[in-house]
């Protein structure tokens, strides 16, 4: 069973227009949450990451997200995209399992923005 | 460095070779993981070292693949007699121990596999 939902595999949008890619998890009990960007050839820099507290998450270039517990869902928002923000965005978890620090990722939403 | 450091970049390996993918973590995290990344998907767990000892192997997709960490900070990937459903990005990435307040995988540019 997937454990980490990407509901949107492609998503284009213009510059400006705001920002929603969805993310949601399976698993029950307290979860890590991440998210993750990835540009074509490169690494996997980090956006931003919820372990708890204030679940509204601000990270780096804009992006925040949204820790819904009652939902399951970490999505993340911007509020006007730039032509820079054109990548694959990955949303990750480590579940509640104890001495586990495995990243689950989801599938990834590749994002275009038209200039 | 400042960063995790993988290398090659790149790797084109006839079908039947034996590959060593190299992972150089950052100094002073404990743990380490391998992903593999196919084409158009995200990356999936291989395994799982906490400095030296091998705690989750689970990923591993088949006894082709091999991985040591012996003193606790680089770290090889091996696969033996490659096959092209191995061809993939191979990255690597270090953390500090998960209680650290700073917790946070970084990630390396990655090993990107050919098998032809």
């Amino acid at each position: 069973a997937q454990s980490v939902s990407q509901h949107n595999h492609h998503v284009i949008l213009s510059e400006a227009a705001s920002l929603e890619l969805g993310c949601n998890y399976s698993y029950g009990g307290t979860v890590n949450l991440f998210w993750y960007v990835q540009y074509p050839g490169q690494h996997l820099p980090l956006l931003l990451k919820y372990f708890s507290g204030d679940p509204l998450v601000k990270g780096i270039k804009g992006f925040e997200a949204e820790f819904i517990k009652s939902k399951f869902s970490f999505n993340l928002r911007k509020p006007s995209v730039q032509w820079s923000d054109t990548a694959e965005y990955f949303c990750a978890v480590i579940p509640p399992f104890f001495g586990n620090e495995k990243l689950t990722f989801g599938t990834g939403t590749r994002l275009t923005i038209i200039p | 460095g400042a960063g995790v450091s993988q290398s090659p970049r790149y790797k084109v390996a006839k079908r039947g070779q034996d590959v060593a993918l190299r992972c150089d973590p950052i100094s002073g995290h404990v743990s380490l993981f391998w992903y593999q990344q196919a084409l158009g998907q995200g990356p999936e767990f291989l395994t799982y070292f906490q400095n030296e000892a091998q705690l989750d192997k689970s990923g591993l997709p088949s006894d082709r693949f091999f991985a040591e960490r012996p003193e606790g900070s680089v770290s090889t990937l091996k696969i033996q007699r490659t096959q092209q459903e191995d061809s993939a990005v191979y990255l690597c990435a270090s953390a500090p121990p998960l209680t650290a307040i700073d917790y946070g995988y970084t990630f390396g540019s990655g090993t990107r596999l050919t098998v032809v």
